[in-house]
This record gives C-alpha cells, sequence and structure tokens, in this order.
C-alpha cells in the first residue's frame, strides 16, 4: 500500500498479558511515530523517533513502551494494558522529523487492538 | 490547541455532487494538510497547503486556507463511490513544536 507495513493487524489481549506491535518502513525515512485513534477522538500523538532517537513522548502511560532499533523500525511493546487502551494503533514515517516545514506522513494500516 | 475541528461530522451525498468539508484551527500555522481514511486503514496524504498560500488544487480537490478566520475547506468535486471514506485536517505549527495536530474528521458517504 504505502511502504509503511504493521504487524499484526489485529490484536486480541488479556489485561496481564505482554505483547508488540511492530511497524517497519521501507521508504528510507528518518522519522518515525506512533499515533492511537479511538472512537470519536482525534488522533493522538503518542511518540515520536528521529534517527532512532525519541523525541517526542506525549504524555503517554509507561504501560506503553516504544523502541526503535533503527530508522527502518519502530515497535511499541504493551503491557498490562487496559480495556480503555483498545483503538486502532497507527505508525507513520516522514522523510524528516516535523519542524515546522510541512513534511508529508505516511501511514501503515494499523494494528486494531482488543484489551479484554 | 491548535487542534483542528472538521465539519460537518458526517456528509452524506450522491455520486456526481460535490462535497465540502471545513477546518478551524485555534492558533497561527506554518501548514495544514488534509489526510483521507479508509475504514479501519491507515491515513493517506491528499494535499498540502502552507500558510502564504489561499488556495490548492490537485485533480477534483481544491483546498482553501483563510488565516485571518482561521479555517480550511476541502472541497471534492464530481464526487464518486469510491471517494466514501473519513477526511483529517492536520495543522502543523511553527519552530520546534512541528507535530501535526490532527481534528476528528469528516465522515463522507457518497451514494452510487
Amino acid at each position: 500500500e504505502t511502504g509503511v507495513t504493521q504487524t499484526p493487524r489485529h490484536l486480541v489481549m488479556g489485561m496481564t498479558n505482554k505483547k508488540s506491535l511492530k511497524c517497519e518502513q521501507h521508504l528510507g525515512h528518518n522519522a518515525m511515530y506512533w499515533y492511537k485513534q479511538s472512537a470519536k477522538k482525534p488522533l493522538e500523538l503518542m511518540f515520536v523517533y528521529n534517527f532512532k532517537e525519541q523525541t517526542e513522548n506525549n504524555s503517554v502511560p509507561s504501560r506503553f513502551s516504544p523502541e526503535c532499533p533503527n530508522s527502518s523500525h519502530l515497535f511499541l511493546h504493551l503491557h498490562t494494558l487496559q480495556p480503555e487502551d483498545s483503538a486502532l494503533y497507527l505508525c507513520a514515517s516522514s522523510q524528516e522529523p516535523p519542524r515546522g516545514g510541512g513534511e508529508t506522513q505516511y501511514f501503515g494500516p494499523g494494528t486494531r487492538l482488543l484489551v479484554l | 490547541s491548535q487542534q483542528g475541528e472538521e465539519d460537518p461530522q458526517a456528509l452524506s451525498i450522491q455520486e456526481g455532487e460535490n462535497a465540502t468539508m471545513n477546518c478551524s484551527y485555534k492558533t497561527s500555522i506554518n501548514n495544514l494538510q488534509w489526510y483521507r481514511q479508509n475504514s479501519g486503514r491507515g491515513l493517506v496524504h491528499l494535499i498540502l497547503i502552507r500558510s502564504n498560500e489561499r488556495e490548492k488544487h490537485s485533480g477534483r480537490l481544491r483546498v482553501t486556507l483563510d488565516t485571518s478566520k482561521k479555517s480550511s475547506s476541502l472541497l471534492i468535486t464530481a464526487s464518486r463511490a469510491a471517494d466514501t471514506a473519513s477526511y483529517f485536517c492536520a495543522t502543523e505549527g511553527g519552530g520546534s513544536q512541528g507535530n501535526l495536530i490532527f481534528g476528528k474528521g469528516t465522515k463522507l458517504s457518497v451514494k452510487p
């Protein structure tokens, strides 16, 4: 689709489970993002990585732990989640990090997460 | 917050009609982008308009920006059933605060 892939596409987990979401971009971009999309709420930026370094943590609870081993891969490690964490988690990338210059972000298809 | 707010929340039209969606925001911006999202999928970038531009076209899309009113509109002409999707505006501020801030979106339904 867009050069950004996410796995798994769907995930059901209990509150005591530990799981990881994976994102890979094949576009040679330097910046990667995690967003959370809940029903009837705006898209929420969670984390921003630039050249593998985290540059933004948007007050995300510690039960969400990002990892960026290289500029092509981004993970979101999940543990002891709550039912209200159920949402669509979207990964995106852009050539450069956001600096007000109008970088287009390219999104993956998302992981639909349900926490029971 | 410079969050964009789209209106209407939902819009239903017949194929061939034009669809207009509006976005308002609160603080000064460097640029405004429109994205489209098919149900349960990722967002796809449609068009970007910079703060010094008033109008921009891309195919059947026309975007306007009025920085004095802090508003933008997205017009889709001669709509098709395949245009059915949610449309989001995203504002980008200046300096180091360049993260995109998305609105809640307009859900467009184009009936064949």
